[in-house]
């Protein structure tokens, strides 16, 4: 089935500092989602990627969907403490019209 | 607005007990429904999801089953608890047009002792 490779699979960075992660597949995707989720809570959706190239924040949270439509990267600037959690790529199945495909995650810890 | 409720938040079960986790969605019709364990190691593991009533897709054989008695409930089953079968336990819903924007609950923690 197919697969997202998301790297890194962890972070340990300073409060203050960008932080980049990205996600590839073997595969097209047509929809890339980027969720995160705090410790001990269900993941939340950060931002929703529907075209090749799109580029698009949401506060200091900046996702590309990739231009060969087999990656994208999810940005945060400045990060602060609550910055901290597990951040999943994820996009349809191939083959369903019901389920996602998601990274394994990546794991940000942020020092104040 | 919509909104999913799961229980419980926390549970501690013994080896060989039972199981029912519930889950329901408010302010939508017919939504798409999945049950995920999520394991320390971080991943999420689909384990059910049902796209209507009654009708269930199961990804992973094992230990659990899931039942929709009605439009907005999932429940999540076991005969016999494994040690196993401890993990987090996450409920999630999509709907229409946006079938492929899944949103979660806030998840069980379930330890099997």
């Amino acid at each position: 089935g197919q697969q997202l490779n998301q790297s890194p699979q962890s972070m340990f960075i300073q409060e203050g500092e960008d932080v980049s992660m990205n996600c590839t597949s073997s595969s097209i995707f047509n929809t890339w989602l980027w969720y995160k989720q705090d410790p001990g809570e269900g993941p939340v959706l950060l931002i929703a990627l529907y075209k090749a190239g799109e580029l698009t924040s949401n506060g200091r949270l900046t996702a590309q969907f990739g231009i060969t439509r087999k990656d994208s990267f999810l940005n945060i600037s400045a990060s602060i403490p609550s910055d901290v959690g597990i951040y999943f790529c994820a996009g349809p199945s191939g083959g369903s019209n019901y389920k996602l495909t998601f990274g394994k995650g990546t794991l940000l810890t942020v020092n104040p | 607005s919509q909104t999913i409720h799961q229980w419980p938040a926390t549970l501690v079960q013994p080896v060989g007990s039972p199981l029912s986790l519930e889950c329901t969605v408010e302010g939508t019709s017919n939504p798409n429904l999945y049950w995920y364990r999520q394991a320390a190691g971080r991943g999420l593991q689909l384990l059910f999801y049902s796209v209507g009533i009654g009708q269930i897709s199961s990804e992973v054989p094992q230990n659990l089953s899931a039942s929709r008695p009605q439009d907005r409930q999932f429940i999540l089953s076991s005969k016999k608890l494994l040690l196993s079968d401890s993990g987090f336990y996450l409920c999630a819903w999509s709907f229409g047009w946006q079938w492929n924007i899944q949103y979660f609950g806030a998840g069980t923690r379930l330890s099997v002792l």
